[in-house]
């Protein structure tokens, strides 16, 4: 079945500072879309980016991620992280036409002052 | 916006009881709705995923004697945890998407089931 791995644990990052959280896959499916979703404490888990197009690049908030199939990667990068930032970022992906979503284990992201 | 509305946001129920749980779709229509729990660890499983015009498909583990699922329409679901035990207890999300989004899911905040 599918599989996906994220940077596991706490990843701590100084405010103002890139941070990049890693998010590799398996799957035997051609059709596939990645997901990064954020979730802060006590919310419902936030779409911030989506993909399916390998090597363009997708913005969004800051973020930005590019599938790359070649290495089956959708890492989630940001060049200048801010205090707000801190939360649960998890890395998803959805083969086939289905709408089943296989989340990796998530990482927790804090920035610091 | 896609919204995702989940009730109760927490509940107790007593060991062996059973508790109901409710997921509303407001701006999109509701296609597809996945039901995961979410451990203490914050690890997502998911349960089941039901798709309009096709039967409701359980992951292993999760069997539909103990987490029968209802989805009635396109803005609305159900979930009961039948016979409540503490390995039950976790935030259960709800996750709904539409064929025009590509089947983005969408979640809600979570029911929190606590089982005393």
């Amino acid at each position: 079945g599918d599989s996906v791995t994220q940077t596991e644990g706490l990843v701590t990052v100084t405010e103002g500072l890139p941070v990049m959280l890693n998010c590799t896959y398996q799957t035997a499916y051609s059709d596939v879309a990645f997901f990064w979703y954020v979730q802060y404490l006590n919310e419902a888990p936030k779409l911030l980016l989506r993909s399916s197009t390998d090597n363009k690049r997708t913005e969004h908030q800051g973020f930005h991620a590019t599938l790359h199939k070649s290495s089956s990667s959708f890492h989630l990068q940001k060049s200048s992280v801010q205090l707000s930032d801190s939360a649960l970022y998890y890395c998803a992906l959805r083969g086939g036409s289905n709408a089943k979503l296989t989340f990796g284990k998530g990482t927790k992201l804090s920035v610091k002052s | 916006g896609a919204l995702v509305y989940q009730y109760p946001r927490r509940t107790i129920c007593k060991s062996g009881t059973s508790m109901r749980m409710e997921c509303q779709a407001v701006g999109f229509q509701a296609t597809s709705v996945a039901w995961y729990r979410q451990s203490p660890q914050k690890t997502f499983e998911l349960i089941a995923l039901s798709t309009v015009n096709s039967a409701i498909k359980y992951e292993q583990n999760f069997t539909q004697e103990k987490f029968p699922i209802s989805h009635p329409n396109l803005s609305f679901s159900s979930m009961t945890v039948l016979n409540a035990y503490l390995e039950d207890r976790g935030l259960y999300l709800c996750g709904a998407g539409d064929w025009s989004s590509q089947n983005t899911l969408y979640f809600g905040a979570g029911t929190r089931l606590s089982v005393l």
